[in-house]
């Protein structure tokens, strides 16, 4: 595609209730980012693929969040048992190939709301 | 890990008055920086990078920004900004060894003022 898609744009989700967001890289971009950015603060990293492999999930807040990315493409970030502390907007990002210096291009995000 | 500051939180300024928001980094390692600007609703979009080789480098929309390794900066400017560059800036670091990640600052809002 022309560029990362993320979907749902918006979720409003019940305490306790469990969400999935999606997200679309760029065709061919090996490495995929996951990134929390709440309220009036910067983005901050979640986790990494490299292909289907997670290869860093240091930033994940508890064992309630989740991701995968099976096929090497798509990727779903899944929240279980939501809390209002979840609530902030999620962040993708892919990048051409790995490594530091590489670009990453960003999602336009889905903003969850956890009530 | 790394730590980046952008000490503006809020910068106001009049139409084609210059501009610089402040970013400074923590690292005892090499890194790699950049700057990215969010428009409301919309994804992070990338202005500029520095990788190695000239320490001023120049990035779309007019902005500039300079790596300074000995006070551990890397400050964007424009010397005459429009309505068009109201928006939220991002400062980011990665490190060169040890990581993918990026590293981001808590961001700059800055209002061009007509």
């Amino acid at each position: 595609g022309a560029g990362v898609s993320q979907s749902p744009r918006y979720k409003v989700a019940k305490r306790g209730q469990d969400v999935a967001l999606r997200c679309d890289p760029i065709s061919g971009h090996v490495s995929l980012f996951w990134y929390q950015q709440a309220l009036g603060q910067g983005p901050e990293f979640l986790t990494y693929f490299q292909n289907e492999a997670q290869l860093d999930k240091s930033g994940l807040p508890s064992d309630r969040f989740f991701a995968e990315r099976p096929e090497g493409s798509v990727s779903t970030l899944k929240i279980q048992r939501t809390q209002q502390e979840d609530s902030a907007v999620y962040l993708c990002a892919s990048s051409l190939v790995a490594g530091a210096k590489n670009i990453q291009y960003f999602g336009a995000g889905t903003r969850l709301s956890v009530l | 890990a790394q730590s980046v500051t952008q000490l503006d939180s809020q910068v106001p300024v009049f139409e084609e008055a210059p501009v610089e928001l402040r970013c400074n980094y923590s690292s005892s390692v090499s890194v790699y920086l950049f700057w990215y600007v969010q428009y409301p609703n919309q994804g992070l979009q990338l202005l500029l990078k520095y990788l190695s080789g000239s320490t001023l480098v120049k990035g779309i929309n007019g902005f500039e920004a300079e790596f300074n390794k000995s006070q551990t900066s890397f400050h964007l400017r424009k010397p005459s900004v429009h309505i068009s560059d109201t928006a939220e800036y991002f400062c980011a670091v990665s490190e060169k060894n040890t990581g993918n990640q990026f590293y981001f600052g808590t961001g700059t809002s800055l209002t061009v003022i007509p």
